[in-house]
């Protein structure tokens, strides 16, 4: 699976947007993007997942360059409680998902 | 449904014994998965099921792990002989097809 490549901290202010950004410039074809967030002391928590198109669920936007290299992540109105660490994996889906490493993240603190 | 459950939520163990967590996925995942995470980092793959069959194991998974998942439903992971080097989170998650539900996770303290 390729890699991924995110800063390793951000901040942003209650009730703004926040974007998070990840590289993945060695994506193929067949690679899935997806987006977990971890709150201290808990499980994963799944976000959102694409190909190409962007994608929007009730929690988050999915923003996929026209070249897939890269792709950002956008909570429209951060909250505190979305104070996580955000991970961003490449994997080829269904047969392989879950399979990639998360690697290290982005901390994300929300203040008020 | 109340999600995955993973049994016990805490364990300390001194060097050299064995243990054994548990894991109930979301009835109807048939996917499962074990990851095991370190503070600081994220977490590491180990293994995945496809119901009861255990398709990949990570090289991280050494030959004192094992881990089952008999008639598909839960699974157990099993630590023969601790090390220090295994304490750790052990997480368990499942899945329908893309997206993985996790469990808390079981904290294990090797002393």
């Amino acid at each position: 699976d390729a890699k991924t490549t995110q800063p390793p901290s951000m901040d942003c202010a209650e009730g703004r947007a926040a974007n998070l950004p990840c590289n993945h410039s060695t994506i193929s074809g067949n690679e899935y993007v997806y987006w977990y967030r971890q709150i201290h002391s808990q499980g994963p928590q799944y976000i959102i997942h694409g190909l190409k198109n962007n994608e929007t669920n009730e929690m988050a936007s999915l923003i996929i360059t026209e070249d897939r290299k890269s792709s950002t992540l956008i909570l429209p109105h951060a909250t505190l409680r979305d104070t996580a660490v955000y991970y961003c994996i490449v994997s080829t889906g269904f047969t392989n998902a879950g399979k990639s490493t998360f690697g290290d993240g982005t901390t994300l603190t929300v203040k008020p | 449904d109340t999600g995955v459950s993973q049994d016990p939520r805490h364990k300390i163990t001194k060097r050299g014994q064995n243990v054994t967590f548990r894991c109930d996925p979301i009835s109807e995942h048939n996917r499962l998965y074990w990851y095991r995470q370190t503070l600081g980092q994220g977490p590491e793959f180990l293994t995945y099921f496809q119901n009861e069959a255990q398709l990949e194991k990570s090289r991280l998974l050494s030959d004192r792990f094992s881990a089952e998942r008999p008639k598909g439903s839960f699974s157990t992971l099993e630590i023969q002989r601790t090390e220090q080097g295994d304490s750790a989170m052990y997480l368990c998650a499942s899945s329908p097809g893309q997206e993985q539900y996790f469990g808390p996770g079981t904290r294990l303290t090797v002393t």
